[in-house]
């Protein structure tokens, strides 16, 4: 267990909905990236937040925004929901960047 | 795109054997990283090998980079069922912030 935890575990919406998705970073870790892994693919960077302030984007588009929130809580919200979003959503908490990240366990969306 | 590109796609050995899997990637790098992926769940951190570092151990693991080549490589040596897994490798450029995943490579530990 990384202590990094990701709420929910499942989520299923349609096309056109918003969802936010939710990251608890472990204890004393300032940086958090998200990561968009489709099935059979390796993770693809969204995303990083430092100190509350984003940090760098991955190639996604606007409509994929995130919050880092002074506990070091993160959120990624995803508007105008698109089919090829289905995917397994991971976040990971660090010190600083480009070091050992910590992965939670993953929010897995379904977009029908 | 992706930069790390891992290879073999897929491996299956016996358990005891060794596994060795191969990661390529494309620009200059501040380190490179192996992680490990269970069933679709989140990724385990396994080790870390700065552009300085020729080759690291920990465990059964040793990881190898080639700078010249652009190139690690992940042993796995005496394989058990439980190392049955994703493996991956990413990478942290330099002059950038993202870390790059390659597509993985799925091992098949059979006991």
């Amino acid at each position: 267990e990384t202590g990094v935890t990701q709420s929910p575990t499942h989520l299923i919406k349609t096309r056109g909905q918003q969802v936010t998705l939710r990251c608890s970073s472990q204890s004393g870790h300032n940086t958090v990236s998200w990561y968009q892994q489709a099935l059979g693919q390796g993770p693809q960077f969204i995303f990083q937040y430092y100190r509350e302030e984003e940090n760098g984007r991955g190639n996604f588009p606007p409509r994929f925004s995130g919050l880092q929130f002074p506990n070091y809580s993160s959120e990624l919200n995803v508007n105008a929901l698109e089919l090829d979003d289905s995917a397994l959503y991971l976040c990971a908490s660090g010190e600083g960047f480009q070091e050992t990240q910590y992965f939670g366990p993953g929010t897995r969306l379904l977009v029908l | 795109s992706q930069q790390g590109e891992e290879d073999p796609q897929a491996l299956s050995i016996q358990e005891g054997e060794n596994a060795t899997m191969n990661c390529s990637y494309k620009t200059s790098i501040n380190n490179l990283q192996w992680y490990r992926q269970n069933s679709g769940r989140g990724l385990v951190h396994l080790i870390l090998i700065r552009s300085n570092e020729r080759e690291k151990h920990s465990g059964r693991l040793r990881v190898t980079l080639d700078t010249s080549k652009k190139s690690s490589s992940l042993l796995i040596t005496a394989s058990r069922a439980a190392d049955t897994a994703s493996y991956f490798c990413a990478t942290d450029n330099t002059g950038g912030f993202k870390t790059i995943f390659g597509a993985g490579t799925r091992l098949f530990v059979k006991a």
